[in-house]
């Protein structure tokens, strides 16, 4: 399973965009990447899946270069109710079905 | 639609007794997941069910945690004995089958004193 480094932590301002950037070198060839999100007290949830190029939905963009080695989260114009703990995870593929958290990016966004 | 339950949401106990968890996934999702979560850490898989089968309980420590999903719906997790150690948000999630998106539920936080 292809470990992912991503930073500890990050602090915004409202309406600011917000890029969280995680590595995942030894990704492999049916590897997704996937963000989750946990608010203090709640589970994860789901934000985004994407194998390469872009994806967008209403929440956030996901960018994924060429090589999949890492991967960019881009949050448009953060409030106060993005602070939460993002999470990166590699796998999520019908041979790779764990979901393998690691301690995920704290974002903090303030008034 | 109502998403994973899971009951208590809070649990107190003293060391050396017994707890149990809850877990009431969405409706039709065969995959079943519980991961512990400790302070200021990810989750951690405990155990996955495909439907009534544990397909990985690699990581779940069998001397004193055991898991059920009777009929493949509904899902409990034990611990007996408790050890201080234990103390964590239990956290169990659903998804259609293996590799779809998962549902968390808010997940049970058991203090051991």
């Amino acid at each position: 399973l292809a470990k992912t480094t991503q930073p500890i932590s990050m602090d915004s301002y409202e309406g600011q965009e917000v890029n969280i950037t995680c590595s995942h070198n030894n990704i492999a060839t049916n590897d997704y990447i996937t963000w989750y999100q946990q608010f203090p007290s709640q589970g994860p949830r789901f934000i985004i899946q994407g194998y390469k190029t872009k994806v967008t939905n209403e929440v956030a963009s996901l960018f994924i270069p060429a090589d999949r080695k890492s991967s960019t989260l881009s949050l448009p114009r953060v409030s106060l109710s993005d602070t939460a703990v993002y999470y990166c995870l590699v796998g999520l593929t019908y041979n790779t079905d764990k979901l393998i958290f690691g301690t995920g990016t704290r974002l903090q966004v303030f008034p | 639609e109502a998403g994973v339950v899971q009951s208590p949401r809070y649990k107190i106990i003293e060391k050396k007794q017994p707890v149990a968890f809850w877990c009431n996934p969405i409706s039709g999702h065969n995959t079943l997941y519980w991961y512990l979560q400790n302070l200021g850490q990810g989750p951690e898989l405990l155990i996955r069910y495909e439907n009534e089968e544990a397909v990985d309980d690699s990581q779940l420590p069998k001397d004193r945690f055991s898991a059920e999903r009777l009929k493949g719906v509904d899902s409990t997790l034990k611990i007996q004995p408790a050890e201080l150690g234990d103390s964590a948000v239990y956290l169990c999630a659903s998804s259609l089958r293996r590799g779809s998106e998962a549902f968390f539920g808010q997940g049970t936080r058991l203090t051991v004193v």
